[in-house]
């Protein structure tokens, strides 16, 4: 079946680590990808997509996320974590054939403790 | 500018009764319209889609209905609301494809008491 996985739940990282979120994907061709991230009753907020060409993707907010195709992943990535960044992160995908919808997977909510 | 408003904010109302959603689009024309629910504990899933007037799209069976009056209104509805309707509803837009991703209202919370 076609869908979006993140296999963390609940993530927590100390303020100043490294982060990295994991998504993977199960679709015939390569879906376009996209993070989004969601502060506390807010709506979402782009951080960065990947369509086509290098597999490196810089977004906003310092993330960053690399596409793997062999692994069918697209994992996001921060060097170094602020607590602003405490939120639940969603990987997305709009797949190449049908109606140019976008499906989420489940999120990961990222703790950011001192 | 383009801006999308949603509301209410928050919204709670027992069960059976009837409920009206609205999503309003500035700036822009012709977009694709959708509405989203998140429930607690799960990620987002979408309901609806509209590419245009009076057409509408459901992806899952359920309680809610939807539909698209004008360009850039989009309403989502019940006439009896279940507990299991509760969530947090976000509407989203897209135009000219999705080069620059989904935009999102900021939602609302709707509990059924």
């Amino acid at each position: 079946a076609q869908s979006v996985t993140q296999p963390d739940i609940h993530i927590t990282v100390s303020e100043g680590a490294s982060l990295e979120l994991r998504c993977n994907y199960s679709y015939g061709a390569t879906p376009y990808l996209f993070w989004y991230v969601q502060s506390p009753g807010q709506g979402l907020q782009l951080l960065l997509k990947y369509f086509s060409g290098d597999t490196l993707v810089q977004g906003i907010k310092g993330f960053e996320a690399e596409f793997k195709r062999s692994q069918s992943s697209f994992n996001l990535r921060k060097p170094s974590v602020h607590w602003s960044d405490a939120a639940e992160y969603f990987c997305a995908v709009v797949p190449q054939t049908g109606a140019n919808n976008l499906f989420f997977g489940t999120g990961t909510r990222l703790t950011v403790i001192p | 500018s383009q801006t999308i408003h949603q509301w209410p904010a928050t919204l709670v109302q027992p069960v059976g009764s009837p409920l009206s959603l609205e999503c309003t689009v500035e700036g822009t024309s012709n977009p694709n319209l959708y509405w989203y629910r998140q429930a607690a504990g799960r990620g987002l899933q979408l309901l609806f889609y509209s590419v245009g007037i009076g057409q509408i799209s459901s992806e899952v069976p359920q309680n809610l209905s939807a539909s698209r009056p004008q360009d850039r209104q989009f309403i989502l509805s019940s006439k009896k609301l279940l507990l299991s309707d509760s969530g947090f509803y976000l509407c989203a837009w897209v135009t000219g494809g999705f080069a620059y991703g989904y935009t999102f209202g900021s939602g609302t919370r709707l509990t059924v008491v």
